[in-house]
């Protein structure tokens, strides 16, 4: 297994472009979610969905869009880069999104800077 | 989820155990303490969880007190590819997590 993907590792935005990082997960895991971390601080809640085709806000969704057509596929989009969004992003995958305990599995990050 | 406190920064002894406390006072009935940790730059990586028992595994064991009130991850024989960021996290039945600040454990050689 791969387990959770990320593309790309780095990228670099003019303010007001827009672009979709990518996340895929092999494992067949129901629940996915999108994670920023800022420097220094915790990772904070972007998005999350609990199977295909159901998405949901988390902490800090504004600036963000989801979808989730597919059980292994779960992209980011950034409608209109803003240089408050330059972070690193983590995608994560569980089995379940309801219920007892499950960990969660997360990618190796895709590094965006915002000028 | 309930929050959870965590010192900032502690240090270890190589070879010797590490051993990081949780305060989670606030934690209710079905909810989990989890620990994540995070090595320089990369993804978090899932430690262990507990509800109510100690639990251990390969990486880490799990002390829970009676109360439920706090924690402490043991790592039994620390090494220099444990220095990471360790985060403690109370988790209901939601599987979204709420990552604090966490721990920067520092393994000195």
């Amino acid at each position: 297994n791969a387990g959770v993907t990320q593309t790309p590792k780095f990228q670099v935005l003019k303010t007001g472009q827009s672009m979709t990082l990518q996340c895929a997960q092999d494992m067949n895991h129901e629940y996915m979610s999108w994670y920023r971390q800022d420097p220094g601080m915790g990772l904070r809640l972007i998005h999350y969905s609990v199977g295909a085709g159901i998405t949901d806000q988390g902490e800090v969704p504004n600036g963000y869009n989801v979808s989730r057509s597919t059980t292994e596929d779960f992209p980011l989009r950034l409608l209109s880069a803003a240089p408050s969004q330059t972070s690193v992003y983590f995608c994560a995958s569980s089995y379940t999104g309801f219920g007892g305990p499950n960990e969660q599995f997360f990618g190796p990050g895709t590094r965006l800077t915002v000028l | 989820d309930a929050k959870t406190t965590q010192p900032t920064s502690m240090d270890c002894a190589e070879g010797r155990a590490a051993n990081l406390p949780c305060n989670h006072s606030t934690i209710s009935g079905n909810e989990y303490v989890y620990w994540y940790r995070q090595i320089h730059s990369q993804g978090p990586q899932y430690i262990i969880h507990g509800l109510k028992n100690n639990e251990t595994n390969e990486m880490a064991s799990l002390i829970i007190t009676e109360d439920r009130k706090s924690s402490t991850l043991i790592l039994p024989h620390a090494t220099l590819r444990d220095t990471a960021v360790y985060y403690c996290i109370v988790r209901g039945t939601r599987a979204a997590l709420t990552f604090g600040k966490g721990t920067l454990l520092t393994v000195n050689p």
